[in-house]
């Protein structure tokens, strides 16, 4: 069964607007933990934001915020004032339980930022 | 801090030969590395995890003879693939983590073109 899923088509954001990207999740382990990345057209994947299982508040990080959603299993991006350096490829992660570090991705959502 | 480089950033081999891919913890001491593949426009998939003088684990389906991964060092991971065929371009990142269950920090990539 497929961990996490992102099956939004790739998306075009006016500058400034707001983007939110859809990550579900699936998951029977009370403790994980749930990773946003950006992968630019260079291919390094940069971490952008983490939300813990336990944690009560939804995660923020500069421009960006998760909108943990728990009963839903749901953990969506949103990434505030888009700039045209936002454009890439958008990777929600999972990890399962203590101790543990694999990480499961999902299939990624395009964003194409136009000005 | 935490930073990870990978060398060579892009290769080119002929097939059959083997080749040689580093992944380098610069700051910090790594004792789980980790090996994912990536396909063009697809998500990471999970190769191996290595730990710090011990075997690697391998994801099923993923040949041990065929990628061969040596984590010798707290700084240093290697993945070699060996008689490499055209199947085997792909992007290869490595991650590394100080601890289990702490975050990956991500190299930027190697792409690896058989020819």
């Amino acid at each position: 069964a497929q961990k996490i899923t992102q099956t939004q088509p790739g998306m075009f954001v006016q500058e400034k607007e707001a983007v939110t990207l859809d990550c579900t999740y699936d998951t029977s382990d009370p403790s994980y933990g749930l990773f946003w990345y950006k992968q630019p057209s260079s291919g390094e994947m940069i971490f952008l934001i983490y939300q813990g299982s336990y944690d009560q508040q939804n995660a923020t990080e500069g421009r960006y915020s998760l909108n943990f959603q728990k009963a839903r299993k749901s953990a969506n991006l949103v990434i505030s004032a888009s700039q045209l350096g936002d454009s890439a490829m958008y990777f929600c992660a999972m990890r399962e339980g203590y101790g543990n570090n694999r990480l499961a991705f999902g299939k990624g959502n395009q964003v194409v930022v136009i000005p | 801090g935490a930073v990870v480089s990978q060398h060579p950033s892009r290769v080119i081999c002929k097939s059959g030969t083997s080749v040689k891919i580093e992944c380098r913890s610069l700051d910090f001491q790594a004792t789980t590395m980790f090996w994912y593949r990536q396909f063009p426009k697809k998500s990471l998939m999970l190769m191996a995890t290595s730990n710090e003088g011990s075997k690697a684990t391998y994801e099923q389906g993923v040949e041990k003879d065929k990628f061969l991964i040596n984590h010798a060092s707290l700084t240093l991971s290697t993945l070699t693939v060996t008689s490499a065929h055209p199947e085997d371009s792909s992007f290869y990142i490595c991650s590394a983590s100080r601890l289990a269950g702490d975050e990956q920090y991500f190299g930027p990539g190697t792409r690896l073109t058989v020819t």
